[in-house]
């Protein structure tokens, strides 16, 4: 297997509520990442995993909630989104010194 | 910021002729990757090089890495309408942080 699995591939979430995205791989990577990336726009970083420990968080705010329950698994948890941030979510996995393995992505819309 | 900048921003070609894109970074790095991205998926990794490493082929595609001037580029050569995408630089600094570039914006015309 060496696709990274991204689920839902669409989204659609009000201000108020509580939703995750999930991230799948089993091709034994032990980092993990989540980006954001908006219409036109480079991917831009938002945590990064390694070995099931965050090892950045690059300032997101606590609205976004990143977990690892294990070597396999990211999840993004969100609550109390704003239309801002409608975005592509983007996960991807590598081994240390090769290409990075992205998932397919989340269309997150915030409504 | 430590994204890279890339030019040009959008090269539109005709199917056959080779296409250029250029990158510009300002941190030290380990590697320097190259990605793919058809419009609103997710990014294909193309081709790594490492920051000790001037060029490196890989099919169709040429990159090229200057470490005294921060600077790579990607050459396509005969390009085909299935290259048309946005390309991507990444550098890989420490702690497995990879930043990616501005991004080039490459249309074939068949």
């Amino acid at each position: 297997d060496t696709e990274v699995t991204q689920t839902p591939k669409h989204l659609v979430m009000g201000m108020t509520n509580k939703k995750s995205l999930k991230c799948e791989q089993h091709m034994g990577h032990r980092a993990m990442y989540w980006y954001k990336q908006k219409a036109k726009k480079p991917p831009e970083l938002m945590f990064v995993y390694s070995y099931e420990k965050l090892s950045i968080n690059e300032s997101v705010p606590s609205r976004f909630s990143p977990e690892c329950p294990n070597s396999s698994l990211l999840n993004l948890h969100l609550h109390a989104l704003q239309p801002e941030d409608s975005a592509l979510y983007l996960c991807a996995s590598s081994q240390e010194g090769f290409g990075y393995t992205f998932g397919s992505g989340t269309r997150l819309t915030v409504v | 910021s430590q994204q890279g900048e890339e030019d040009p921003q959008a090269l539109s070609i005709q199917e056959g002729e080779n296409a250029t894109m250029n990158c510009s970074y300002k941190t030290s790095i380990n590697n320097l990757q190259w990605y793919r991205q058809n419009s609103g998926r997710g990014l294909v990794h193309l081709i790594l090089i490492r920051s000790n490493e001037r060029e490196k082929h890989s099919g169709r595609l040429r990159v090229t890495l200057d470490t005294s001037k921060k600077s790579s580029s990607l050459l396509i050569t005969a390009s085909r309408a299935a290259d048309t995408a946005s390309y991507f630089c990444a550098t890989v600094g420490g702690y497995q942080k990879v930043t990616f570039g501005t991004g080039t914006k490459l249309q074939v015309i068949p």
